[in-house]
């Protein structure tokens, strides 16, 4: 219950074009969905993150898809760039008390030229 | 104004050795977190604190890892004796207060090799 399920696990993306990250939770008691970019020798830091009671999110060219009924969410990254190219972690949090993330297991992006 | 700090950045040892990284986060934050992420990984939390007291240590496996936090400020996490499948990249983070979807902020890393 408290695993968040991440897919792809690699994605390969040319530039311009649409990268899509999906994840997926059972727990119903978590409330707040970050989305964090990782790029190598560097640690995680915040991309985008949602509440379940908004369906989508929008910030430049990066959108988290909501759906809760389904406890899945996306990210959505339009006009994808070589400078994109990253690992990208879906996390959960249950409760407004705390910061304990549980992180999905990560997308390596990448974005050809 | 200055990011997480994580020193060293790099450690290779022998198992059964002991090692112990430090963090420095950004300063007022009252929060501080320590994650383990191997690799392919997402983090995994080890440790919370709320300036220097215990939040959650659930994840923690106490027979050989420990940390502190005395002063409220920077933190220490310590392996004694590490085994191999503790290489990982050990990650500090700090967030401004506990409650509330306040951001982390995460250093860059420590990366540890048990040989």
């Amino acid at each position: 219950q408290q695993q968040v399920k991440q897919s792809p696990q690699s994605l390969i993306v040319q530039k311009g074009g649409i990268s899509i990250i999906n994840c997926a939770y059972e727990n119903t008691a978590f409330d707040y969905f970050p989305w964090y970019q990782q790029f190598p020798g560097k640690g995680p830091a915040l991309l985008i993150a949602i509440r379940p009671d908004v369906s989508e999110k929008k910030e430049g060219r990066f959108t988290i898809s909501f759906n809760k009924s389904a406890k899945q969410f996306s990210l959505h990254i339009m006009d994808s760039q070589p400078g994109d190219s990253a690992t990208y972690f879906c996390a959960a949090r249950a409760g407004n008390y705390g910061q304990n993330f549980v992180f999905g297991p990560g997308t390596r992006l990448s974005v050809l030229p | 104004e200055a990011g997480v700090a994580q020193s060293p950045r790099y450690k290779i040892i022998e198992k059964r050795q002991s090692v112990a990284f430090w963090c420095n986060p950004i300063s007022g934050h009252a929060t501080l977190y320590w994650y383990q992420q191997i690799l392919g990984q997402g983090p995994k939390l080890l440790i919370q604190f709320q300036n220097n007291g215990v939040v959650d240590d659930s994840q923690l496996p106490k027979d050989r890892f420990s940390a502190e936090r005395l002063k409220g400020v920077d933190s220490t996490l310590k392996i004694q004796p590490a085994k191999l499948e503790d290489s990982a990249v050990y990650l500090c983070a700090s967030s401004a207060r506990l409650a509330g979807p306040y951001e982390q902020y995460f250093g860059p890393g420590t990366r540890l090799t048990v040989t």
